[in-house]
């Protein structure tokens, strides 16, 4: 099975932190996704990878950055965290193309203080 | 524009009621993919299924069952013979950039389905 994991299931972080969400997928999957997940909000995309070192912006990307220098770790970085910032972040990955769907990891729930 | 909708934010049933969820989706896409995924307490989203824009067939899987109709832009989801372990949040979503490499979903705002005993 294809396994999904992000580093740390809970972060607290300071306003003004740099932060780093980290996510590794084991089945040598060419696409990698960030997803911020929010009440009332549903998933909203920040950013995508299709390839090493290759990136798109999502439907969110203002405030974030990402990291994909190895296929299967794709990183998602806040530059400077602020509250509004507080969210469940979701990683997934999947085949090129994405039409066989994906896998989630569980989640990372950061808040910012 | 591509776009996602269910208008149902929370449904609330009692174990063995049959219950459907509603979603709605918006492409100018001829060839499209859907999902709807499972997102129980435990937080990781899990895939149900998928179905193509070429396949109306309806599909059953146990007590889950899927209406796929084009005619309306609709994809719902019925359980029948709900059960406590149903409770969780049900995601639609759709595939935009199919055809390329750079694929990717956008979700539905998610209904919350609670199934009391």
């Amino acid at each position: 099975d294809v396994k999904v994991t992000q580093s740390s299931r809970y972060l607290v972080k300071r306003t003004g932190e740099k932060v780093f969400l980290e996510c590794v997928q084991d089945m040598d999957h060419e696409n990698m996704f960030w997803y911020r997940q929010d009440p009332g909000l549903g998933l909203r995309l920040i950013y995508f990878s299709y390839d090493v070192k290759m990136k798109e912006k999502g439907d969110i990307p203002e405030g974030y950055s990402v990291s994909r220098e190895k296929k299967e770790r794709f990183s998602l970085i806040l530059e400077s965290a602020s509250t509004n910032q507080t969210s469940m972040y979701l990683c997934a990955s999947s085949l090129t193309g994405g039409w066989r769907g994906y896998t989630f990891g569980s989640g990372t729930r950061l808040t910012v203080v | 524009a591509q776009k996602v909708t269910q208008a149902q934010t929370e449904i609330s049933v009692v174990e063995k009621e049959d219950v459907t969820l509603d979603c709605v989706y918006e492409t100018r896409d001829t060839t499209y993919y859907l999902f709807w995924y499972k997102q129980p307490p435990s937080g990781e989203l899990v895939f149900l299924i998928r179905r193509n824009s070429f396949d109306e067939q309806n599909e059953i899987s146990g007590r889950y069952s899927w209406n796929f109709q084009k005619s309306t832009s609709s994809f719902n989801f019925t359980i029948t013979a709900s059960q406590v372990v149903d409770s969780a949040v049900y995601f639609c979503a759709l595939l935009r950039g199919y055809g390329g490499s750079q694929g990717n979903l956008i979700f539905g705002k998610g209904t919350k389905l609670s199934v009391k005993p």
